[in-house]
């Protein structure tokens, strides 16, 4: 079955420090690959995705590249903000094949989640 | 506009009794899609619906847990007999057709005393 494995948290850093959380996963076809982030007292939302390999997504000043070879994704961001405090998820959705040559997007299997304090 | 709405946003209830947790999704969005969150578990799915597709109901912990979306919109979750374990965060989120962006509500929180 699919899985995804994140770094142990909680995270702490300084304000503009760089961040990175590491993100693995495995899944028998070729899956696209999210990260969510729930902020204090909200819901969650997307904040980058990939669906291929070597794609990277960008969002907010936050980066992360589809690696096939490594099976990874992991979350970069060059210098941090108090305000990227939150909860930051990895997911993957297996893709299937839909009418008319489209794609969808399934379920989606989520790691842990790690927590990210920032302080000024 | 309006985006995914889910009620009530607290629930308390003593074990045994049966809960319905409801969700709005966006308006024309065909797939919907029922998560819990826990601190033991993490996010986990449990149910997802796609048009007039039957459900993909793998990701449900036992029978006592059961949803149906009716007229391809709203859905209800529903945990019959609840116990303590059940106690949880609940997230619904739905996509466009062929979309690969899930928006989430903001999460029932149920509390099983």
């Amino acid at each position: 079955g699919n899985s995804v494995t994140q770094m142990e948290g909680p995270v702490t850093l300084s304000e503009e420090a760089f961040l990175t959380i590491n993100c693995t996963y495995t899944a028998t076809g070729y899956p696209s690959l999210f990260w969510y982030v729930q902020y204090p007292g909200e819901g969650l939302q997307l904040l980058l995705k990939a669906t291929k390999a070597d794609d990277k997504g960008s969002n907010k000043g936050f980066e992360a590249t589809y690696r096939k070879e490594t099976t990874s994704f992991h979350l970069e961001k060059g210098s941090v903000q108090v305000s990227d405090s939150a909860v930051y998820f990895c997911a993957l959705s297996e893709n299937t094949p839909s009418g008319a040559g489209g794609t969808s997007y399934g379920k989606l299997t989520f790691g842990q989640g790690t927590i990210l304090t920032v302080h000024p | 506009g309006a985006g995914v709405s889910q009620s009530p946003s607290n629930k308390v209830t003593e074990k045994g009794k049966d809960v319905e947790l409801r969700c709005d999704p966006i308006s024309g969005h065909t797939a919907l899609y029922w998560y819990r969150q826990s601190l033991g578990q993490g996010l986990e799915f449990l149910i997802y619906f796609q048009g007039n597709s039957a459900p993909d109901k793998s990701g449900l912990p036992s029978d006592r847990f059961s949803a149906e979306r009716t007229g391809g919109s709203v859905s209800t979750l529903t945990i019959q007999r609840t116990q303590q374990e059940d106690s949880a965060v609940y997230l619904c989120a739905s996509s466009p057709h062929r979309g690969n962006e899930q928006f989430f509500g903001p999460g029932t929180r149920l509390t099983v005393l």
